[in-house]
């Protein structure tokens, strides 16, 4: 989608391992989030950023953390990644004021 | 917190007829229902919108309607075509939140 990339786009890990994955706007728009897509839960938010350093959890937050040192970076790590974090990551930015959401194109994480 | 029920979790219709899914949210402070179209392997694309001081709101082939006072709101897709196949979140906003809250999601087949 215009304007925001994540990265990986896939990635594979083992239990117990960091992981890191990245968000990256080109459009210095003020709020970011994170979320995770699961079957039978739709898209659910983990945890979200309003500026440069301030970040706020969402519904799913336990076992992630997030960074914002840069407008246009937005980082969420899985500390010791589970199999129960195994799922589709999507980054989001509000585009303008209408709470309407630009999505990137998802990083699909496997934890084995 | 706000909470969003999708219904149903899949809907199977034959192309050129209607097809109807159904939101409700729990929190009455909600005033923005969005809808997402995900198509296989990207992320969701927001396809309408409509605030609470609307009832109802159409763009060609595609419409919403909410009800306040039921606390419900639904997506209406009118002579459905194959591309219309993908699956259709709903969401709800809070005013001043900066979040959205999604629906379970709907996977959406449209049979030729």
């Amino acid at each position: 989608d215009a304007g925001i990339t994540q990265s990986p786009r896939h990635k594979v890990t083992e239990t117990g391992t960091p992981v890191t994955l990245r968000c990256h706007q080109t459009e210095n728009h003020r709020y970011m989030y994170w979320y995770r897509q699961d079957p039978g839960h739709g898209l659910r938010l983990i945890h979200y950023s309003y500026g440069v350093k301030d970040t706020d959890k969402g519904e799913v937050s336990d076992g992630y953390s997030v960074s914002r040192s840069k407008t246009e970076d937005f980082l969420l790590t899985l500390e010791s990644a589970t199999s129960s974090q195994t799922s589709v990551y999507f980054c989001a930015i509000m585009t303008g004021g209408s709470y309407g959401y630009t999505f990137g194109s998802g990083t699909r994480l496997t934890v084995v | 917190g706000e909470n969003v029920e999708q219904h149903p979790s899949t809907l199977s219709v034959q192309e050129g007829d209607s097809a109807v899914i159904k939101c409700t949210y729990s929190d009455s402070a909600s005033n923005y229902f969005p809808w997402y179209k995900q198509e296989l392997g990207k992320g969701p694309q927001l396809i309408i919108d409509i605030r609470s001081n609307v009832g109802e709101k159409k763009d060609q082939r595609i419409a919403v309607t909410l009800n306040k006072t039921a606390k419900h709101f639904s997506l209406h897709i009118t002579e459905t075509q194959p591309e219309d196949s993908a699956v259709y979140f709903c969401g709800a906003a809070i005013q001043g939140a900066q979040k959205l809250v999604f629906g379970q999601g709907t996977r959406l087949t449209i049979n030729p």
